[in-house]
């Protein structure tokens, strides 16, 4: 069965300095990643994705991530990191290769940016 | 719609009532989600519909729980004899059929049970 691993609960930085936030997956097959946003009191937003292609994927509002099949991570970065960037960060990951393409999230990391 | 409708925004409820839940998925969406998202906590999987296919049910967490779809739009979460433990936010998403689309969510019913 597929999983997720976000090995950190918290991620403190710096306004204007650069974030990442870890993602990890276990699948039998090829990976389809996902990273989500959820702000405050407000639903799950999809950022990016990684289905083929390139390794490097650029998202929303500046975000941007980096699929290593050898690592199996997919961690999730941010150039400059801005206040408004604070909010819960889920990956999640589908299995390409089952027949019920279940996605599956990680428990979240909570971003907190400091001005 | 232009997004995912869940309904009704909040629910409360005394226990051991039954309650249920409505999402009505992006139109010609043919997957759907239901997940549930304890206060601050991570999103656990309760159940995946994909077109004419059996629903995968596995992250149901007990026979209280159940859930339909219709003609393969509305989907609805039926919670029996509700437990304080049920309170949670329940999310539900849908995506086109295919293996890469990404999955678009509700903004979710917060069920307080009492």
């Amino acid at each position: 069965a597929q999983s997720v691993a976000q090995p950190e609960d918290q991620v403190n930085v710096a306004e204007g300095n650069p974030l990442t936030v870890k993602c990890t997956y276990s699948v039998s097959g090829n990976p389809y990643l996902f990273w989500y946003v959820q702000y405050p009191n407000r639903g799950l937003q999809f950022l990016l994705k990684y289905i083929t292609g390139d390794n490097l994927v650029k998202g929303s509002y500046g975000f941007e991530a980096e699929f290593n099949k050898s690592q199996t991570s997919f961690h999730l970065k941010k150039p400059s990191a801005l206040v408004s960037d604070s909010a819960l960060y889920f990956c999640a990951v589908r299995d390409m290769n089952t027949g019920f393409q279940k996605l599956v999230f990680g428990t979240g990391t909570r971003l907190l940016v400091s001005p | 719609g232009a997004g995912v409708s869940q309904s009704p925004s909040n629910k409360v409820t005394e226990k051991g009532k039954d309650v249920e839940l409505r999402c009505d998925p992006i139109s010609g969406h043919t997957a759907l989600y239901w997940y549930r998202q304890s206060l601050g906590q991570g999103l656990e999987f309760l159940i995946y519909f994909q077109g004419n296919s059996a629903p995968d049910k596995s992250g149901l967490p007990s026979d209280r729980f159940s859930a339909e779809r219709t003609g393969g739009s509305v989907s609805t979460l039926t919670i029996q004899r509700t437990q304080q433990e049920d309170s949670a936010v329940y999310l539900c998403a849908s995506s086109f059929r295919g293996q890469g689309p990404e999955a678009f969510f509700g903004q979710g019913t917060r069920l307080t049970v009492v």
